[in-house]
């Protein structure tokens, strides 16, 4: 089947500890995406990436850094430099080319500092 | 900047009832798509807009686009109660890939 994994499910970190968000799909997307939801807002975009090594900041970079070594995987480092990472992450994936671009989200993983 | 307004942020409905969720975007866009997500879990793609008056349909659910008003709609017919769930409008920037998300509405279908 196809689809989009994310792991852990949930995550918990100590105050100054940096941790590594997974995000594998097998969709065969180009184009891969990190958004950061808090609770009873909208999604907000964390960081793109629209081809193997190559992505973008989006709109919340600061205090996170990815890879995109693997046209499979785009893994999320969450720092100790984001102050307040405590929010429901979510992973999604899209095909670079065509007019629809419709962007498919994995089940996402939940972090919480203690 | 491309802003996308939602209202209202909170929907009560009787079960049964008509009602309809306002999407507003403030920048030319060509693309605008719909999503479900339930408590605690992912979103789930319900539509996708592509051209000015372009409306789809799937059960009790319909959604138009007026790009010329930047405005879309989600309707919903005669709720039942498996509708309660939050639904955001994301809009696509003109150029590239990249969304940007409406807050989102909370609907609760009372019996």
């Amino acid at each position: 089947d196809g689809g989009i994994t994310q792991s852990p499910k949930y995550l918990f970190r100590k105050e100054g500890q940096n941790v590594t968000l997974s995000c594998e799909q097998n969709l065969n997307h180009d184009a891969m995406y990190w958004y950061r939801q808090d609770p009873g807002q909208g999604l907000r975009l964390i960081y793109y990436s629209q081809i193997v090594n190559d992505f973008q900041k989006g709109d919340i970079a600061e205090g996170y850094s990815v890879s995109r070594e693997k046209k499979e995987s785009f893994p999320l480092t969450v720092t100790s430099a984001q102050k307040n990472p405590t929010a429901f992450y979510l992973c999604a994936s899209s095909i670079q080319a065509g007019g629809l671009n419709e962007q498919f989200f994995g089940p996402g993983t939940r972090l919480t500092v203690l | 900047e491309l802003k996308v307004e939602q209202n209202p942020l909170f929907l009560s409905m009787q079960e049964g009832k008509n009602y309809t969720i306002y999407c507003n975007y403030s920048t030319t866009s060509d693309r605008l798509y719909w999503y479900r997500q339930d408590p605690g879990k992912s979103l789930e793609s319900l539509f996708v807009l592509l051209s000015n008056g372009a409306v789809k349909q799937e059960g009790r659910l319909m959604a138009s686009l007026d790009t010329k008003a930047r405005l879309s709609t989600l309707h919903i017919t005669a709720a039942v109660h498996d509708l309660s769930a939050t639904y955001f409008c994301a809009v696509a920037m003109e150029y590239g890939n990249k969304l940007v998300f409406g807050a989102g509405t909370i609907l609760r279908v009372k019996s």
